[in-house]
């Protein structure tokens, strides 16, 4: 069974820090995406990774695929109060299933 | 170009009814995934569904629980005679293609179904 865990499970930092997230698993997978949800709405998608050791940034979003496709990382630079939410990482062996992490609760305080 | 909508956003429902959930996916979408939350926790696959097919419904459990997306109108996850341990939130996706590596999947603000 595919399993992705995610550390840490909560993170509470003042606003201009800096973070990052890990999403772990023992499977390889084809490709991983992040995603962010709000309380009270479905995630939505910030990107997705495909190549072993790839790197994509998204304006202070860091996002990194570890190079034998097991792990990812999402680093936040001077993080802002809009930060704030459940991050999410989903993975997928090249199919329509994507299993998804046990979420990261960010909460960055002004 | 209105995303995915689900009906109703939150139902509350008495042990033993029916909850009857929505999913009106994107124009032009014909593939619909069910995804089920419980607090704190991640996305757990139900099933997936192309028009009047299920494709993959390992996720969903054999009882009581059943899918459908007929040829008009939205894709229907029912589950009978509820029990407490169904509260959660029932998210439901759509893509417009089978999706293989990094495709994308738009998410809708989710049902969330109380048993009381």
């Amino acid at each position: 069974t595919q399993l992705l865990e995610q550390s840490p499970q909560f993170l509470s930092i003042q606003e201009g820090e800096n973070l990052t997230v890990y999403c772990n698993s023992s499977s390889v997978f084809s490709s991983l995406q992040w995603y962010r949800q709000e309380p009270g709405e479905g995630p939505v998608l910030l990107v997705t990774v495909v190549t072993g050791g790839e790197v994509k940034k998204l304006k202070r979003l860091t996002f990194q695929f570890g190079d034998a496709r097991k792990d990812s990382s999402l680093h936040i630079t001077a993080a802002q109060p809009g930060d704030t939410g459940l991050y999410l990482c989903a993975g997928t062996s090249g199919t329509y299933k994507y299993i998804f992490g046990t979420g990261t609760r960010l909460k960055v305080l002004a | 170009n209105a995303g995915v909508m689900q009906n109703p956003r939150h139902l509350v429902r008495r042990r033993g009814q029916e909850a009857r959930l929505r999913c009106s996916p994107m124009k032009g979408h014909s593939h619909v995934y069910w995804y089920r939350q419980l607090p704190e926790e991640g996305l757990k696959f139900m099933v997936y569904l192309q028009k009047e097919n299920i494709i993959d419904e390992s996720g969903m459990p054999k009882e009581r629980f059943s899918a459908e997306f007929p040829k008009e109108g939205p894709s229907i996850l029912r589950i009978q005679q509820v029990v407490r341990g169904d509260s959660a939130a029932y998210f439901c996706a759509s893509s417009p293609s089978t999706p293989g590596t990094g495709e994308k999947l738009f998410f809708g603000s989710g049902t969330q179904l109380s048993v009381l």
